[in-house]
């Protein structure tokens, strides 16, 4: 079974501060996504990677970095987190072939 | 960019009731993709379409991929309440396969 995990299930911040999510997969699989889901809204890609050290913004990357130094681990990075940043955050990662994406649990963020 | 349209947002259903909701892109795709969300959990792969005018079913639920590849149903018939959750159409782009994803379908299933 694929496995897909995440840092944090619940995570509150401060406006200004910097927060990390980290993401970790158990597949190889060479691809891995960042999304936010806010009601009505669907998931938002903010960016994904499809190499270590290769990484591309999505539809809203504005705020946001990420880091994939192994190929099993893709972090997003809040260098300075924002009420409007309050959000699901999900990750995924697929395999080349496929396409079939396989989510994490998700961090619920709220910035205070 | 490309875009893809999910209607309706919610529907409620009495148990035994069908339910269908509906896909719209803004280009041609290259597949589509259904993922399944229970409340309180997070998306789960159910099936992909390739093929133009492509119909495959699982069970009680029906996948329709239109002939111009540009729109996408879900049909299930007779209705359980372990079918509640958000269901979600996915168009696929670019080389690292991202997921253009509609905004969802919030099924509702009364005893």
């Amino acid at each position: 079974d694929v496995k897909v995990t995440q840092s944090s299930r619940y995570l509150v911040k401060r406006t200004g501060e910097k927060v990390f999510l980290e993401c970790v997969q158990d597949m190889d699989h060479e691809n891995m996504f960042w999304y936010r889901q806010d009601p009505g809204l669907g998931l938002r890609l903010i960016y994904f990677s499809y190499d270590v050290k290769m990484k591309e913004k999505g539809d809203i990357p504005e705020g946001y970095s990420v880091s994939r130094e192994k190929k099993e681990r893709f972090s997003l990075i809040l260098e300075s987190a924002s009420t409007n940043q309050t959000s699901m955050y999900l990750c995924a990662s697929g395999g080349a072939v496929s396409g079939t994406q396989y989510f994490g649990p998700g961090t619920r963020l709220t910035v205070l | 960019g490309q875009q893809v349209m999910q209607i309706p947002q919610y529907q409620h259903v009495q148990e035994g009731e069908d339910f269908t909701t509906y896909c719209n892109s803004s280009t041609t795709l290259s597949n589509i993709q259904w993922y399944k969300q229970r409340p309180g959990g997070h998306p789960v792969f159910l099936i992909q379409l390739v093929k133009s005018g492509e119909v495959k079913k699982q069970k009680r639920l029906t996948f329709q991929f239109g002939e111009a590849k540009k729109n996408s149903s879900l049909h299930i018939t007779a209705t359980q309440t372990t079918d509640v959750g958000t269901y979600f159409c996915a168009g696929e782009r670019g080389s690292a396969r991202q997921l253009t994803f509609g905004s969802g379908t919030q099924l509702t299933v009364l005893p």
